[in-house]
């Protein structure tokens, strides 16, 4: 069965310092492949998305993320954290396109 | 600018009571899903619709119903049958089959049973 795992349920980052969020996922072949942003109370928007070519991929709001086939793995990048980044992440896994698997999603603190 | 409305952002049921969030936009999407999101447990997919006067069950529809009886709309109506309601429910419509793919997403409505 498919699945989307985001090992990190909270992580508290300083504003200025760099950021990783892991996400992994299971599947047989190559998936599409998404990042979200959520504020509180709010929808989600996309971040960025991965579906060939280039295994790095940028977004907006200076976020990248890189696709690598051997870890089955989608980390989110950002170089420097900006206070405003405060926000829960989810990365999710698009096996068709009317089927998403999404993670359990991933809290960032910024510390000033 | 073209986007997704859910109405209300707040609905609070009393038990044994229906209710319908309404998902509305004018992206001139066809397809339209209903997710729900719960504390720790990202979204899970509750219906979903690909053209008009069609919708199909996703992996938690127990307890729900949904119509589309036009392109703009997707209400989704919390039964009495649905024994746990209380959740943040987030409306999407599609975009794209190809490498323009995607999902855009409403603000969302929090229900509260009481």
């Amino acid at each position: 069965a498919q699945s989307v795992t985001q090992p990190d349920i909270h992580i508290t980052v300083s504003e200025g310092a760099s950021l990783e969020l892991r996400c992994n996922y299971s599947y047989g072949a190559t998936p599409y492949l998404f990042w979200y942003v959520q504020s509180p109370g709010q929808g989600l928007q996309l971040l960025l998305k991965y579906f060939s070519g280039d295994t790095l991929v940028q977004g907006i709001k200076g976020f990248e993320a890189e696709f690598k086939r051997s870890q089955s793995s989608f980390n989110l990048r950002k170089p420097s954290v900006h206070w405003s980044d405060a926000a829960e992440y989810f990365c999710a896994v698009g096996v068709n396109f009317n089927k998403f698997y999404f993670g359990s999603g991933t809290k960032l603190n910024v510390k000033p | 600018d073209g986007g997704i409305t859910q109405s209300p952002k707040y609905l609070f049921r009393k038990e044994g009571q229906n209710v319908t969030l309404s998902c509305e936009q004018n992206l001139n999407h066809d397809a339209m899903y209903w997710y729900r999101q719960d504390p720790g447990q990202g979204l899970r997919l509750i219906y979903y619709s690909q053209i008009v006067n069609d919708f199909q069950k996703g992996d938690i529809a127990e307890g729900y119903s949904v119509s589309r009886e036009k392109k703009e709309s997707f209400p989704l109506t919390v039964t009495s049958a649905q024994k746990n309601p209380t959740a943040f429910y987030l409306c999407a419509s599609r975009t794209g089959t190809g490498s323009g793919y995607g999902y855009t997403f409403g603000s969302g409505t929090r229900l509260t049973v009481v």
